[in-house]
């Protein structure tokens, strides 16, 4: 089975600190993804990475920057956190052929 | 881009057939997608369609696929309170776009 696990489930930050979130997934999928969900507003994609050290802007990368060391790991960085990024964060990953797995997110509250 | 829309509501009585509808707009999706997100939790696949089919059975689950008409449903039979979600469908050709979701809730 194809496990995608996610730092944290809840986080706590104030407005202006900068905000890491990890996601490690352990099938050697070549890409990942990072998307935020809001109520009433599904998925909307943040990055994406198809490799190491590759990135490409989703759909809302604003206020987000990414980084892949590992092919395992990727992390998603809110460089000064902002009350408006409070959300659910959710991390994905994929062999390319579409189908995705996800962490169970991270539910990030900016105060 | 895929545009994929949904309702958002859905309400049924425990043991009743609940049908989820979900209509996309890009033909050439290779395969499309329905996820199941409980409670606090993440995105989990709960089952999918090869583009050229036209239906997939699993269980309580029946996936229809009308390509003429950029329709997809779901059909779980005897729908349980464990059935109480949010329902994502989601199609596209490389990196799949969801709907906003469909709250299904069941009730005794």
């Amino acid at each position: 089975d194809v496990k995608v696990t996610q730092s944290s489930r809840y986080l706590v930050k104030r407005t202006g600190e900068k905000v890491f979130l990890e996601c490690v997934q352990d099938m050697d999928h070549e890409n990942m993804f990072w998307y935020r969900q809001d109520p009433g507003l599904g998925l909307r994609l943040i990055y994406f990475s198809y490799d190491v050290k590759m990135k490409e802007k989703g759909d809302i990368p604003e206020g987000y920057s990414v980084s892949r060391e590992k092919k395992e790991r990727f992390s998603l960085i809110l460089e000064s956190a902002s009350t408006n990024q409070t959300s659910m964060y959710l991390c994905a990953s994929s062999t390319g052929k579409e189908t995705q797995y996800f962490g169970p997110g991270t539910r990030l509250l900016v105060l | 881009g895929e545009d994929v829309e949904q309702s958002l509501f859905l309400s049924v009585r425990e043991g009743d057939s609940s049908v989820i509808n979900c209509t996309y707009t890009d033909s050439s999706s290779t395969y499309l997608y329905w996820y199941k997100q409980e409670p606090g939790a993440g995105l989990q696949l709960l089952t999918y369609i090869f583009s050229n089919m036209d239906m997939k059975q699993d269980q309580r689950l029946t996936v229809l696929l009308n390509k003429k008409d950029k329709h997809l449903s779901l059909r779980i039979a005897d729908t349980q309170t464990g059935d109480s979600a949010i329902y994502f469908c989601a199609g596209g050709s490389y990196i799949p776009t969801f709907g906003r979701g469909t709250s299904l809730i069941v009730h005794p």
